[in-house]
């Protein structure tokens, strides 16, 4: 595997489920994200990793819950999920620390749909 | 809060040049990317700005003037594969990208 992978590509989910997306740096970066993007708007920025602690969370409903357990894996917990949750959602790395310009890389993203 | 934007949509010949805008208004600035996405694919990395002036890049050229609170991206020499969403975002800080709506542009035979 190289790059940034997510699992799973696609995923429906009634309002009561549970479930979890999944995120795999390969890049040896230490800053992982969570995006939101939905149809003809920006993507959003959800939360931040950076040396597997959270540095930034953007007023996210607790529905939605990140888990970093190391700088190579992100999970976002998902519980309750509203109609209007549904859309693509975007894991991204990159580096934190040291020089450079930090680009970010994203994953493929996971496209979710709640009925 | 940050304000960044840019057309919705741009059409052009095959060969030819197109330009993309984005102008921003954001509470920090610590550098500008443009990333390309294609439908149903997750964005890539395209150019980086942090100083004034022009970054070249093969095809892609990328401009800033921080003082004026603008970009472009110029697309030259257009092909088909050129026909994505094209997306404009500041970094504010170590971390933070906003991002812009995205235009998209759509390369004609």
């Amino acid at each position: 595997e190289t790059g940034v992978t997510q699992t799973p590509r696609h995923l429906v989910m009634g309002m009561t489920n549970k479930k979890s997306l999944k995120c795999e740096q390969h890049l040896g970066h230490n800053a992982m994200y969570w995006y939101k993007q939905s149809a003809k708007k920006p993507l959003e920025l959800m939360f931040v990793y950076s040396l597997e602690e959270r540095v930034e969370n953007n007023s996210v409903p607790s529905r939605f819950s990140p888990e970093c357990p190391n700088s190579s894996h992100l999970f976002l917990h998902l519980h309750t999920l509203q109609p209007e949750d549904s859309a693509l959602y975007l894991c991204a790395s990159s580096q934190a620390t040291g020089v450079g310009s930090y680009e970010q890389y994203f994953g493929p993203g996971t496209r979710l749909t709640v009925t | 809060g940050q304000n960044i934007d840019q057309p919705t949509e741009m059409t052009a010949t095959e060969g030819a040049i197109v330009q993309i805008n984005c102008t921003y208004q954001t509470s920090g600035f610590n550098g500008l990317f443009w990333y390309q996405q294609h439908a149903g694919e997750a964005p890539t990395f395209l150019s980086y700005n942090v100083l004034d002036g022009l970054e070249e890049k093969g095809r892609f050229s990328s401009f800033l003037s921080r003082s004026k609170g603008y970009s472009y991206l110029l697309l030259k020499e257009l092909q088909m594969k050129d026909s994505a969403s094209y997306l404009c975002a500041v970094r504010d800080g170590n971390y933070k990208l906003s991002f812009g709506a995205g235009t998209t542009v759509t390369v004609r035979a």
